[in-house]
């Protein structure tokens, strides 16, 4: 797995866009982004993932870096439900995840 | 999309006693499936990762006498706390690796040892 950057906390105004910074500046070429989100007490839901390539889908887009070596995620109107603890992993298919910290983002009325 | 049913939610259990948490590929077949432990605001915590039909690969002081794990077929894995003790409390998390798409992860169990 490639060693994943993220700052612990960060607080974003509802209906604002709230962006996720992830450092992953060991990635190899063939690892994917992946990103997850956990709401308190429950197990992690996929949100987006990408390789080289932007991508967007109902939930999320994802900004990846011509270099590689980071991304951020994009939540365009960020709810009082998007309030989680959200974690960039960069697993080498095949082998064993390992989360670091996330970022607890509060979003705030 | 891919669904892995974790079972049950929540337990609360004796001191002494084994506890078993299943985790179920609903419709998909899962080769390797993880299992992880957390506390109260921490991170997940990788425990072992378990291949049907073979013996699981225990992470660095988790103790592989005290964690069973079974995957004896490829649409279930279970864990097994034995001789469970209170600092055994936490939220058991499993998950299934999904090639290219990532993994998918169970509800978790929270576990309460009294």
């Amino acid at each position: 797995d490639a060693k994943t950057t993220q700052p612990p906390s960060m607080d974003c105004a509802e209906g604002r866009a709230a962006n996720l910074p992830c450092n992953h500046s060991t990635i190899s070429g063939n690892e994917y982004v992946y990103w997850y989100r956990q709401i308190h007490s429950q197990g992690p839901q996929y949100i987006i993932h990408g390789l080289k390539n932007n991508e967007t889908n109902e939930m999320a887009s994802l900004i990846i870096t011509e270099d590689r070596k980071s991304s951020t995620l994009i939540l365009p109107h960020a709810t009082l439900r998007d309030t989680a603890v959200y974690y960039c992993i960069a697993p080498l298919g095949g082998f064993k995840t390992i989360f670091g910290a996330g970022t607890r983002l509060f979003v705030k009325a | 999309g891919a669904v892995v049913s974790q079972h049950p939610s929540w337990v609360i259990c004796k001191s002494g006693t084994s506890v078993k948490i299943e985790c179920r590929s609903l419709d998909f077949q899962a080769t390797t499936m993880f299992w992880y432990r957390q506390f109260p605001k921490q991170s997940l915590m990788l425990m072992a990762t378990s291949n049907e039909g073979s013996k699981a690969t225990y992470e660095q002081g988790v103790e592989k006498d005290k964690f069973l794990i079974n995957h004896a077929s490829l649409t279930l894995s279970t864990l097994t706390v034995t001789s469970a003790h209170p600092e055994d409390s936490s939220f058991y998390i499993c998950s299934a690796e999904l090639g290219q798409y990532g993994y998918t992860f169970g509800s978790g169990t929270r576990l309460t040892v009294v």
